[in-house]
Formats: structure tokens, C-alpha cells, sequence
């Protein structure tokens, strides 16, 4: 069974200074890797995804994720942070099948001016 | 982009009343659609995985009588929550993804805030 671990609930960061959202999977096969991003009393918008191909992705508003087979992590990272960075992050895992995501608990980022 | 249309965005209503929330694909076509639900400061929680006419497939300790699920068109899932009582209480949260399946992301609605007094 696939799984995402999000060892943090909280990251705090100074605007400007950059950021890193930690993540961890399990899954049997190649895996299938988001993050998403959750706004108050929202839905959760797509950021990016890690399928195939380089292990470093790029996504929206300047987030960008590196996949790292071997410690099978996929963290999430920005080189410089925003205060409208605000909000809480998930990563979510699922293999090759037509299998819904599995999400991780969510970290809260907390950017401050 | 993909966009996922979800309705109603609150919903208060009394005990016993059944509710129903409808999840819309705007710009695409969804074979599956996922049902999640989130309590404060948790993670989604898979609830059902709707395929267009067929039926829904719940998650373990999820009532299939008690949320009631409808997936009539590529565009269309709906989610009934019938007789609701105040712990059912909760953001409810859906998605889609595209036919096109594969490495396809899912696309979520806004969700729906349902209170239930």
C-alpha cells in the first residue's frame, strides 16, 4: 500500500530566505508523486508533479521538487519565499494504476515579512 | 487549466436533512471521480472512488448507504449525504481526473463546508 510521510506540521521561514517542505513515500513500483496546495476553506490547487524524466521539477508560482530514488523522498523547495507562500502543503503518492492519491498530513508554511 | 466546479460552497441545515453536493468537470472529461473528506487541521480522507456508470467503490468504514453517490456523466459526480446528523459535520472535498487517465493530476473542487445543527 502506498504511503506519504510529512514530518512536519509547521515550517516557518523569513520572507525572502528560501524554503524546503519535507516529504517521504512508500509505494510498490514507480511512483506517482504531487504536491498541492491548500488555502483556507479552498480546495487544493496542483503544483506540481514528478512522473518520469529529470529528477528536479518545476512547477507554479515558482515551487520546484527534486525526486530522489534512494531515499525516497520528494521534497518541496522555493528559492526564496513569499508571505502569500502561506498556506498548508500536502504531498501525495499513487502508483501506475487508476488508484486514487494518498496524501500526507500536510505541513502548515508560515512565511513572515 | 483543469477545473473542477464544486456546489454548494456551505451548506447549514438541520439534523435529518439529506444534502446534496455536486462536483462538475468544466473543461474536461472524468471517468473517476474522488470523494475526500477533511476534518480541521487533518489530511483528505479518501471516501469513495465514483466511475462514470458504474458504482461508487467506498473506503473501508465508509457508509455506502448513508453517502449516497452518483457519477451520470463524464462532467458529473454527485455526493448525498441522506439523514445528516451533526458528525457528519465536515469539509467534503472532490475530485477529478482526467479520461485520459495515466499520469494525469487529480483536480480539485473548492469543497463544501457542511454543518450540520
Amino acid at each position: 500500500a502506498q504511503s506519504v510521510a510529512q514530518p512536519e506540521d509547521q515550517v516557518n521561514v523569513a520572507e525572502g530566505n528560501p524554503l524546503t517542505v519535507k516529504c517521504t513515500y512508500s509505494v510498490s513500483g514507480n511512483p506517482y508523486l504531487f504536491w498541492y496546495v491548500q488555502y483556507p476553506n479552498r480546495g487544493l490547487q496542483f503544483l506540481l508533479k514528478y512522473i518520469t524524466g529529470d529528477n528536479l521539477v518545476k512547477g507554479s508560482y515558482g515551487f520546484e521538487a527534486e525526486f530522489n530514488k534512494s531515499q525516497t523522498s520528494f521534497h518541496l523547495k522555493k528559492p526564496s519565499a513569499l508571505v502569500s507562500d502561506s498556506a498548508l502543503y500536502f504531498c501525495a503518492v499513487r502508483d501506475m494504476g487508476n488508484t486514487p492519491l494518498v496524501f500526507g498530513k500536510g505541513t502548515r508554511l508560515s512565511v513572515i515579512a | 487549466g483543469a477545473v473542477v466546479s464544486q456546489h454548494p460552497s456551505w451548506v447549514i441545515c438541520k439534523s435529518g436533512t439529506s444534502v446534496k453536493i455536486e462536483c462538475r468537470s468544466l473543461d474536461f472529461q472524468a471517468t473517476t471521480m474522488f470523494w475526500y473528506r477533511q476534518f480541521p487541521k487533518q489530511s483528505l480522507m479518501l471516501m469513495a472512488t465514483s466511475n462514470e456508470g458504474s458504482k461508487a467503490t467506498y473506503e473501508q468504514g465508509v457508509e455506502k448507504d448513508k453517502f449516497l453517490i452518483n457519477h451520470a456523466s463524464l462532467t458529473l459526480s454527485t455526493l448525498t449525504v441522506t439523514s445528516a446528523h451533526p458528525e457528519d459535520s465536515s469539509f467534503y472535498i472532490c475530485s477529478a481526473r482526467h479520461t485520459g487517465g495515466g499520469n494525469q493530476p487529480q483536480h480539485f473542487g473548492d469543497g463544501t463546508r457542511l454543518s450540520i445543527l
